[in-house]
């Protein structure tokens, strides 16, 4: 099992929207419609942002969406604020009642 | 409000055990969940270590298997961690979450424990 492949970081400007990928292979991400994302502040615990690809759970911003496309996931956060500044990691299923990290994107606020 | 809270020693002994206790209150550990420990060694991503449904059914990662046990105490409301053989490798920040059905997210995590490996 290899970590779920994301970039290391991307920044964006108040206001604007931002997408982070994940891509996996065709036997996690493209095979199964499991994959959640979860944002991380420095010292706390993740919080989860989307599960099911595209689920929110309630009292998440509907300013962050999921979607896929074949074996890679994305998470698009638009309106972007400066309080969405954290470390992002997707997670999918990956068969064999297993789970995987990416692991973890930089989000930076300019 | 489901609150989930580690323990256990902050240090361990390289060839020792970790072993690390995860409370649950605020909801039945026999609820239809499943209760997962993933860790994060400083300054790096989240490893999924394993998971024990409210029957006791466990999932481990590939990579561990050999050296993890998770258990749960229903009269405790609590379920635990155990890593034999560690590390310095296995030092990280170690949480205990829940993973509701049928996405098995995890939507409640513990505030984290650092343990560390050292002589």
């Amino acid at each position: 099992q290899s970590a779920l492949t994301q970039p290391a970081s991307v920044s964006g400007s108040p206001g604007q929207s931002i997408t982070i990928s994940c891509t996996g292979t065709s036997s996690d991400v493209g095979s199964y419609n499991l994959v959640s994302w979860y944002q991380q502040h420095p010292g706390k615990a993740p919080k989860l942002m989307i599960y099911e690809g595209s689920k929110r759970p309630s009292g998440v911003s509907n300013r962050f969406s999921g979607s896929k496309s074949g074996n890679t996931a994305s998470l698009t956060i638009s309106g972007l604020q400066a309080e969405d500044e954290a470390d992002y990691y997707c997670c999918s299923y990956a068969g064999f009642s297993t789970w995987i990290f990416g692991g973890g994107t930089k989000l930076t606020v300019l | 409000q489901v609150q989930l809270q580690e323990s256990g020693p902050g240090l361990v002994k390289p060839s020792g055990t970790l072993s690390l206790t995860c409370a649950v209150s605020g909801g039945s550990i026999s609820s239809n969940i499943w209760w997962s420990w993933v860790r994060q060694p400083l300054g790096k991503g989240l490893e999924w270590i394993g998971e024990i449904s409210h029957s006791g059914n466990t999932n481990y990662n590939p990579s561990l298997k050999s050296r993890v046990t998770i258990t749960v105490d229903r009269s405790k409301n609590q379920f635990s961690l155990k890593l034999r053989s560690v590390t310095a490798a296995d030092t990280a920040v170690y949480y205990c979450a829940r993973g509701f059905l049928p996405a098995r997210a995890l939507d409640y995590w513990g505030q984290g424990a650092l343990v560390t490996v050292s002589s």
